[in-house]
């Protein structure tokens, strides 16, 4: 069955510094996302991505934050200078996007961000 | 109000008990409503979406009631590997989903 796949599993960075999590969404799916969860709280969205453009973002999602997608596999969340508050797993999603309208996301294991 | 609440739980029930989770959410727009499963430190799995005139799937039974903006799940016959959290997912708008809290649930030998 496909997956989404993310690496690393853990990430450890220092205050201030630039970190790039990266995700592998299902081939065939058109939509991708980003959702963080801090330890303990809930699911939070982050931003969406579809045709190569953000087409949604939360409040969350600021000028510290960037998505790409690089190639034709992978997508990444960049955060420019990381804050203690930025520690949280990070968890991403793709969706088929066919039906024209929201569907079912798969998500993947999860980053484990935690900044010193 | 928040966007989406959840029964605060934890909901601890001895196997084979039923359990049902309450949900509301605050956007009457909303378009897609789904319930997630998760365990401790794992990712969200989709547990089923809910459809307009209720859905069954073999123990697990969702309804939704678009008027008073509330969504339910219930659990059959409920199994220790039921323990988990359960996510209420409303679709806000466009591709934004917002998720609620969460209802914890142990199932008891």
């Amino acid at each position: 069955e496909p997956e989404v796949t993310q690496t690393p599993s853990h990430q450890v960075t220092q205050m201030g510094q630039e970190v790039i999590l990266r995700c592998v969404p299902i081939s065939n799916h058109l939509y991708f996302y980003w959702y963080r969860q801090i330890l303990g709280q809930k699911v939070e969205f982050l931003v969406s991505f579809y045709n190569n453009e953000i087409s949604e973002k939360s409040e969350i999602f600021d000028d510290q934050f960037s998505v790409e997608r690089p190639d034709g596999s992978n997508f990444t969340l960049k955060i420019r200078s990381t804050k203690l508050e930025d520690s949280a797993m990070y968890f991403c999603a793709s969706s088929e996007g066919t039906s024209g309208g929201p569907d079912t996301q798969y998500f993947g294991p999860g980053t484990r961000l935690t900044v010193l | 109000r928040k966007e989406v609440e959840q029964d605060p739980g934890p909901f601890n029930v001895p196997e084979g008990a039923t359990v049902a989770f309450n949900c509301t959410y605050s956007n009457s727009a909303s378009q897609s409503f789904f319930w997630y499963r998760q365990d401790c430190r794992k990712e969200p799995k989709l547990l089923m979406s809910v459809y307009s005139s209720g859905n069954e799937d073999g123990r697990f039974t969702a309804q939704l009631n678009r008027a008073s903006q509330y969504i339910s799940l219930l659990i059959r016959d409920s199994k220790l590997s039921d323990s988990a959290t359960y996510l209420c997912v409303v679709n806000k708008d466009g591709q934004n989903f917002v998720f609620g809290p969460g209802t914890r649930l142990s199932v008891l030998p």
